[in-house]
């Protein structure tokens, strides 16, 4: 049961380097998320998607982009990347609305230099 | 807007004692109430939930909540831990409001038990 997987693991940027982190869930889940965690602060939304075929902006949106590729992956991407966005990202998935729990991949540690 | 607080940031106990985790939440509506763990670097997972009914809700790993609507609280607590609950302890609420924003989480507790 792999749940949510998420790809890399670990990465290193140098500023103004782009990238995408790899989500993809095996679980049909209808709803998908992107966190960023950072000490002190708890987890915050940075974009997610209700449903297939649908994107919205969370708290924290400014310098990332989505994809909903097909109900089992969805994307995030770094155009330009800057110290600020050194993090770790988590991907969820939950099924349907506020009732469901999320489940989470295992993160990505991401470093911007 | 919904928002939590867990006021400890961090909470030594020794092993086989117990130990309370506050969270507490403001909302102006009818909530749904989560407990995560991070093991460490790892993803989160579910320990509890709270969606309506009995107020006392038990989870994995003997871990059980309370929520007490009057005093806006969820803490979670456990008898006796064990050196294997040292981890990081995440409170969650979410509303009946459209989905996805809704996941709002505190800033987390980090439990280290002792020998």
């Amino acid at each position: 049961n792999a749940g949510v997987t998420q790809t890399p693991k670990f990465q290193v940027l140098k500023t103004g380097q782009s990238m995408t982190l790899q989500c993809a869930q095996d679980m049909n889940h209808n709803s998908m998320y992107w966190y960023r965690q950072d000490p002190g602060m708890g987890l915050r939304l940075i974009y997610y998607s209700a449903s297939e075929g649908t994107t919205d902006k969370g708290e924290v949106p400014n310098g990332y982009n989505v994809s909903r590729l097909n109900k089992r992956e969805f994307s995030l991407r770094l155009e330009s990347a800057a110290p600020s966005q050194t993090s770790v990202y988590f991907c969820a998935s939950s099924e349907w609305g506020p009732r469901t729990p999320l489940h989470f991949g295992n993160g990505t540690r991401l470093t911007v230099t | 807007a919904q928002s939590v607080t867990q006021l400890d940031s961090q909470v030594p106990v020794f092993e086989e004692a117990p130990v309370e985790l506050r969270c507490n939440y403001s909302s102006s509506v009818s909530v749904y109430l989560f407990w995560y763990v991070q093991y460490p670097n790892q993803g989160l997972q579910l320990l509890l939930k709270y969606l309506s009914g009995s107020t006392l809700v038990k989870g994995i790993n003997g871990f059980e909540a309370e929520f007490n609507k009057s005093q806006t609280s969820f803490h979670l607590r456990k008898p006796s831990v064990h050196i294997s609950d040292t981890a990081e302890y995440f409170c969650a609420v979410s509303g009946p409001d459209n989905y996805g924003q809704n996941f709002v989480f505190g800033p987390g507790t980090r439990l280290s038990v002792l020998p």
